[in-house]
């Protein structure tokens, strides 16, 4: 596709229930970026790859969440045991090169823990 | 850790008014700084961005500026109309890091 997709766009998870959030980036991008947006907040960094390697997880917020990126394309973000707090929007960017270049971001996946 | 900040956090306006947001940021050594538009539900509209040796980047109705030594970017809509209405973020980029630190956002209403 011409941009970068997330599946599913939203997500209803009960407390402790594991979750799947996929993206799909822009064909060819090196780079692939997860950030996490609270309502009412602007998006925080949670990790990045540059093609399967995952060279900076420093955001994620506890060890519940995991991500991966196996094939250098597609990647999914994991967070098990979902708590009321992970409730947010998780917004997938990707770059066509490093990290530096510019961010093409994703719709997001609206995840709601109950 | 840079620390952004964006003021006012809403702002309502009647159609034609021109709009004034402003960003503010901590760490003067960035690398760029962008504007992006987010409507509810949606994800993220890069608007303009700004490289550390420029002082503004205008599009259409849009203009952006940059002020690296007092850490101020101001974003200008001209003429404003009911369609601008969704929040605007701001976002820098520090030298040697690739993650985007992003302001909490303005969310403006356009009044018809």
């Amino acid at each position: 596709g011409a941009g970068v997709s997330q599946s599913p766009r939203y997500k209803v998870a009960k407390r402790g229930q594991d979750v799947a959030l996929r993206c799909d980036p822009i064909s060819g991008h090196v780079s692939l970026f997860w950030y996490q947006q609270a309502l009412g907040q602007g998006p925080e960094f949670l990790t990045y790859f540059q093609n399967e390697a995952q060279l900076d997880k420093s955001g994620l917020p506890s060890d519940r969440f995991f991500a991966e990126r196996p094939e250098g394309s597609v990647s999914t973000l994991k967070i098990q045991r979902t708590q009321q707090e992970d409730s947010a929007v998780y917004l997938c960017a990707s770059s066509l090169a490093f990290g530096q270049e510019t961010q093409y971001f994703g719709p997001g996946t609206r995840l709601l823990v109950l | 850790k840079q620390e952004v900040t964006q003021i006012p956090a809403a702002l309502s306006v009647p159609e034609g008014e021109n709009l004034v947001l402003n960003c503010s940021f901590t760490d003067s050594a960035i690398y760029n700084l962008q504007w992006f538009r987010q409507d509810p539900g949606k994800g993220l509209t890069s608007l303009l961005l700004i490289q550390s040796s420029q002082r503004e980047q205008t599009s259409g109705r849009l203009n952006a500026s940059l002020d690296k030594s007092s850490g101020r970017s101001t974003l200008y809509i001209a003429a404003s109309q009911p369609g601008d209405s969704a929040t605007y973020l701001c976002a820098v980029m520090v030298t040697n890091d690739y993650k985007l630190s992003f302001g909490a956002g303005t969310t403006v209403t356009v009044r018809a």
